[in-house]
This record gives C-alpha cells, sequence and structure tokens, in this order.
C-alpha cells in the first residue's frame, strides 16, 4: 500500500513568487492535513480538508491556501513568497481525521526561498 | 493557548542507555497525546494514547500518559544508534481536526 506521496520534493522559489505543493493521500484516506516545519517553529498547522471541504485552518496569513480534490489529492499553495516561507511542508492522511484516526505523513516538499 | 511542551530538547546517550522522553500538554477539550519519531523524512506513528495509565509497548519503546498531571513519558530501553532522531508529542483536540506539536527531542545515540 502506497504511502502519502508529495510532489515536489524539493524547490527552490524567488521572493515574490507562488508555488504550489501537491498531496496524494493514501488509497481510502479522505482527510488531509498540512503543516509546515521549520527549526524554530516545529510542526505548525496549516489547515485539514476532507470530502473538498476545509475543516480547520491555522493561524497562518491569507498567502497560504489549499484545496482538496473529489480523489482526495490536495494542493496547497503559497503566494507573494517571502524568505521565512523557506520551511519544509508536510502532508498527513488518515482515513477521516480527527478523534482517533491515525495520522501518516509524507517525505515532504522543502522550499528555499531565495 | 493551547501548548505542548517538550523535555529535554536534546539528548546524547551511548548505546544501551534507557532515556525517558517528556511532553506536557495544555489542550482544550484533549482527546489523545501522539508520539512520532522524525529521522531525516516523514514522521513515523509510534504511539497514540487516549487512556491514563494504560502503558503501550512496542519492543524496547513504552509509553505512558497521565491525564491528571498533563503529561505523557515515551521511554527506550537499551537504546541502539538507530534510535537517534527527533521524537515529537502531538496533542490532539476533540474538535479541530489539527495536531499541537511540541518543538521535539533530538536524541543521539553514540556508539
Amino acid at each position: 500500500k502506497a504511502g502519502v506521496t508529495q510532489t515536489p520534493r524539493y524547490l527552490i522559489k524567488t521572493r515574490g513568487q507562488q508555488v504550489t505543493l501537491s498531496c496524494s493521500p493514501i488509497s481510502g484516506h479522505r482527510s488531509v492535513s498540512w503543516y509546515q516545519q521549520t527549526p524554530g517553529q516545529g510542526l505548525q498547522f496549516l489547515f485539514e480538508y476532507f470530502s473538498e471541504t476545509q475543516r480547520n485552518k491555522g493561524n497562518f496569513p491569507g498567502r497560504f491556501s489549499g484545496r482538496q480534490f473529489s480523489n482526495s489529492r490536495s494542493e496547497m499553495n503559497v503566494s507573494t513568497l517571502e524568505l521565512g516561507d523557506s520551511a519544509l511542508y508536510l502532508c498527513a492522511s488518515s482515513l477521516a481525521g480527527g478523534v482517533g484516526n491515525t495520522i501518516y505523513f509524507g517525505e515532504g516538499s522543502w522550499l528555499t526561498v531565495v | 493557548e493551547d501548548k505542548v511542551v517538550q523535555s529535554p530538547l536534546s539528548l546524547v546517550v551511548h548505546e544501551g542507555d534507557t532515556v525517558t522522553l517528556n511532553c506536557s500538554y495544555e489542550v482544550t477539550n484533549f482527546r489523545s497525546l501522539l508520539w512520532y519519531k522524525q529521522e531525516k523524512k516523514a514522521p513515523t506513528f509510534l504511539f497514540m494514547l487516549t487512556s491514563s495509565g494504560i502503558e503501550k509497548k512496542s519492543g524496547r519503546l513504552s509509553s505512558i500518559l497521565d491525564k491528571k498531571e498533563l503529561f505523557s513519558i515515551l521511554n527506550i530501553t537499551a537504546t541502539q544508534t538507530g534510535d537517534s532522531a527527533v521524537y515529537l508529542c502531538a496533542a490532539e483536540s476533540n474538535s479541530g481536526y489539527a495536531l499541537n506539536f511540541g518543538k521535539g527531542t533530538s536524541l543521539l545515540v553514540t556508539p
């Protein structure tokens, strides 16, 4: 059974550009959540989707957005990139999200903003 | 504001030692506490704890939750170099569909 797949794995962008990251959850999983990981702040929750609906959003500016498609695949977008957006972006999936559902992480997309 | 605090932030031990990693939490409508191991890749799931005082065990790793004192510990016995990683603790609430992570404990096991 394939795990959570994220693409691209590594990318370098320039300040002011935008970026789109993609996540394919484990087959059968309908909840997808996104986290940002930086050395200073650790893992911070960005948002969670279930059945194409955003159920929760973390404390990030509106430049960070996401969506989920009918096949449960998800994308997140960051517009007007800033140097501080350099981070590992982790996607996680679970059967239905929420209580009691084990959350499995992908290997992440390493974003460097220069 | 919800928070999860892990200690120590980093630890260096010799192979064969036993280590205890700590995680305290303050989370509204707490539901469960999770432990993950992260090497240079995806965090991998270790344990989910929902009930106080019930130890979960997997090989040399074990964990327990104290819901009265709001903390959990992760024990690793007979450590091996392959245990070197960052150990993450996260608290989940009854609502929100989000995990609140601590900053992690970086464990280095030396031969």
